[in-house]
């Protein structure tokens, strides 16, 4: 299956600091990708749709000044968390539809994000 | 998008086999039932998907009844590697853009 990378795999940043996660795809082009938050024991919950050369999609509540989203090529999407508190330590994970006509999306092995 | 509902959680043992059933009363006529597998500290990892009927695949198998309410992921001969989270995921397979909307999914912890 196609294969999506997700760097760092963890990241430890003070109160204050903005961090940046990368999703690449990489071995197909991806016109969209999506970023998801887990906290423990709960489910992926979507924050936002990134599209290729356009702004980002955010869902309700996510805001959009805090985690901004750049697409700026067909293989790479990043998500930056703007002044990062504890609340915002998480599991963060990016996926990908390779464009094939196939419903199923591949996921990156998403970063670990401690705030202190 | 369709709602999904799953078992919150399931135990089983080495050699037997698991069957997770999901229910999704209000799928269209579009969707695609898709079925992940999530291991702690990892990206969701796809298994199987179908649209009605039966699906198998090296790894499991997909029963869908005809109404399509509802689907069944049958995991044959489990071992210990099998203890993970379980998502049934419902969606258009033709909309590229679309987004997919994780449930609760099913904790599945097999023991020896």
């Amino acid at each position: 299956g196609a294969v999506v990378s997700q760097h760092p795999s963890w990241v430890i940043c003070k109160s204050g600091t903005s961090v940046k996660i990368e999703c690449r795809s990489l071995d197909f082009q991806a016109t969209t990708m999506f970023w998801y938050r887990q906290f423990p024991k709960q489910s992926l919950m979507l924050m936002a749709t990134s599209n290729e050369g356009s702004k980002a999609t955010y869902e309700q509540g996510v805001e959009k000044d805090k985690f901004l989203i750049n697409h700026a090529s067909l293989t790479l999407s990043t998500l930056t968390v703007t002044s990062a508190h504890p609340e915002d330590s998480s599991f963060y994970i990016c996926s990908a539809r390779d464009g094939q006509g196939r419903l199923e999306a591949f996921f990156g092995q998403g970063t670990r994000l401690t705030v202190v | 998008l369709a709602k999904t509902t799953q078992p919150i959680s399931m135990d089983s043992y080495e050699g037997q086999e698991v069957n997770i059933t999901c229910s999704h009363n209000n799928i269209a006529t579009n969707d695609y039932i898709t079925w992940y597998q999530q291991f702690p500290s990892q990206g969701p990892r796809f298994i199987i998907q179908g649209y009605k009927t039966k699906v198998t695949n090296e790894v499991a198998s997909l029963f869908i009844p005809a109404d399509r309410k509802s689907s069944t992921l049958s995991l044959p001969r489990v071992s210990l590697s099998d203890t993970a989270v379980y998502y049934c995921l419902v969606g258009d397979r033709g909309n590229q853009g679309g987004k997919l909307i994780f449930g609760q999914g099913t904790e599945l912890s097999v023991k020896p």
